[in-house]
């Protein structure tokens, strides 16, 4: 079954920076993949997305990168600024089902 | 529309007792999911319905966990007996179509065994 991967637990950067969470899958699917951010005491909400088609989708101060061979995911904020501190989560889409299986989260912290 | 609808928003219970959680999806959708999240497994998927049917409940850790989805408006996840290691945030989410923008996550119940 679909496995997801997030290395890093936390990650701190500096306001006005780039910060690049990155996340790892173990089946190719022909589908969409996703991040989330989260609040405190929030559910996630989604983010962005991008198609297995491409290998890179951008939406303002955000930008996904694919990498099919090594199949990696990394999301980009740049400039990042404090209210992007937050927890991030990437999703892959699951064979033969409906579900996406979720990474463990990467903790950004902005600082101002 | 108010979103996927959750309550309690916290629940404190003791070791032995029945917890049920509630879950209100967005009209029209015809996906419901419940996950759980921990520090150490991040969200994981314990069940989802389609139309009302469960499809997997792969997730579904013991036999204490099961939910139903009686109508197409409200889900509740059942745990019976609840121990301390059940305590994370548990999460209802919806959608009508997976793709581009995956679900919509409710604010979550946490809840505390102890």
């Amino acid at each position: 079954d679909q496995q997801v991967k997030q290395n890093s637990p936390s990650l701190s950067v500096q306001e006005g920076r780039i910060s690049i969470l990155n996340c790892d899958y173990t089946n190719s699917m022909f589908d969409y993949f996703l991040w989330y951010k989260k609040y405190p005491a929030e559910g996630p909400t989604f983010l962005i997305s991008i198609s297995s088609i491409k290998d890179k989708n951008e939406d303002g101060r955000f930008t996904v990168f694919l990498n099919k061979s090594a199949k990696h995911l990394s999301l980009h904020i740049v400039p990042s600024q404090p209210g992007d501190s937050a927890v991030y989560f990437c999703a892959a889409p699951s064979s033969g089902t409906y579900k996406y299986i979720f990474g463990t989260g990467t903790r950004l912290k902005v600082l101002a | 529309d108010a979103g996927v609808i959750q309550s309690p928003r916290h629940e404190v219970t003791e070791m032995g007792q029945e917890v049920t959680l509630r879950c209100k999806p967005i009209s029209g959708h015809d996906y419901l999911f419940w996950y759980r999240q921990t520090m150490m497994r991040g969200l994981e998927l314990l069940i989802y319905f389609n139309n009302n049917v469960p499809i997997d409940d792969s997730g579904m850790p013991e036999d204490r966990f099961s939910a139903k989805m009686p109508n197409a408006s409200f889900s509740t996840l059942k745990i019976q007996p609840s121990e301390p290691r059940d305590s994370a945030v548990y999460f209802c989410a919806s959608s009508h179509l997976r793709g581009l923008k995956g679900y919509t996550f409710g604010s979550g119940t946490r809840l505390t065994v102890v």
